[in-house]
């Protein structure tokens, strides 16, 4: 257990529906990115918020959203979904340069 | 604009040998470099990072050399173990960014 939670483990949809995707950071990390990793490809990072604020922006795509609460906890929100979005989605988080923590991933299929 | 690449999908290696892992990345500014290994159905974990100021970090089976010149980073794993067979990913940042960049993996398979 890398003391990232992320939820659910996996989803199945349909194309031009909406899904929310949770995530929890390790304890004491203020910071959660969030990653896609579709076929063949490597992460893309998509966003970062730290303390409740967006510190970083990547590929993501203006269907795609994201918050993080006073919690610490982020949530990763995903409309209008296309057949393409289906890919597993990774959230991560840290308290020093040194490198992620992720958690286990979310798969979503977009059918 | 793949900025880390990793060239070779798959490895296989036998038991005990050297497995060796390339990276390759254009962006200069990047001066902070680390490798994950995947297990299907989990996350990536941290397995080993290296400084720009260095060339060569160690830690146990796993060593990661850096050419900054070049531009090349690679992983050996002395001697490969059936457990090490996992997917890798390189990655890297620059101390102006807050994120970090990765490659595409490397499957590696170790032969029993």
């Amino acid at each position: 257990d890398s003391g990232v939670t992320q939820t659910p483990k996996h989803l199945i949809t349909a194309t031009g529906q909406r899904v929310t995707l949770r995530c929890s950071p390790r304890s004491g990390d203020l910071s959660v990115y969030w990653y896609q990793q579709s076929l063949d490809q490597g992460l893309q990072f998509l966003i970062q918020y730290y303390n409740g604020e967006e510190r970083a922006k990547g590929n993501i795509l203006e269907r795609f959203s994201a918050q993080q609460f006073p919690d610490l906890h982020s949530e990763l929100n995903l409309s209008s979904l296309e057949l393409g979005d289906s890919a597993l989605y990774f959230c991560a988080s840290s308290v020093v340069r040194g490198g992620y923590t992720f958690g286990s991933g979310t798969r979503l299929t977009v059918v | 604009d793949q900025q880390v690449k990793q060239n070779s999908p798959s490895l296989s290696v036998q038991e005990g040998r050297i497995s060796i892992l390339n990276c390759d990345y254009t962006n200069s500014m990047f001066d902070y470099f680390l490798w994950y290994k995947k297990y299907p159905a989990e996350g990536p974990t941290f397995l080993i990072s290296i400084s720009s100021i260095k060339d060569k970090n160690e830690d146990g089976r796993f060593t990661v050399f850096l050419n900054k010149s070049a531009k090349h980073l690679s992983l050996h794993i002395v001697p490969s173990q059936p457990g090490d067979s996992a997917v890798y990913f390189c990655a890297a940042s620059s101390n102006t960014g807050n994120q970090f960049y990765f490659g595409t993996g490397t499957s590696l398979t170790v032969i029993p």
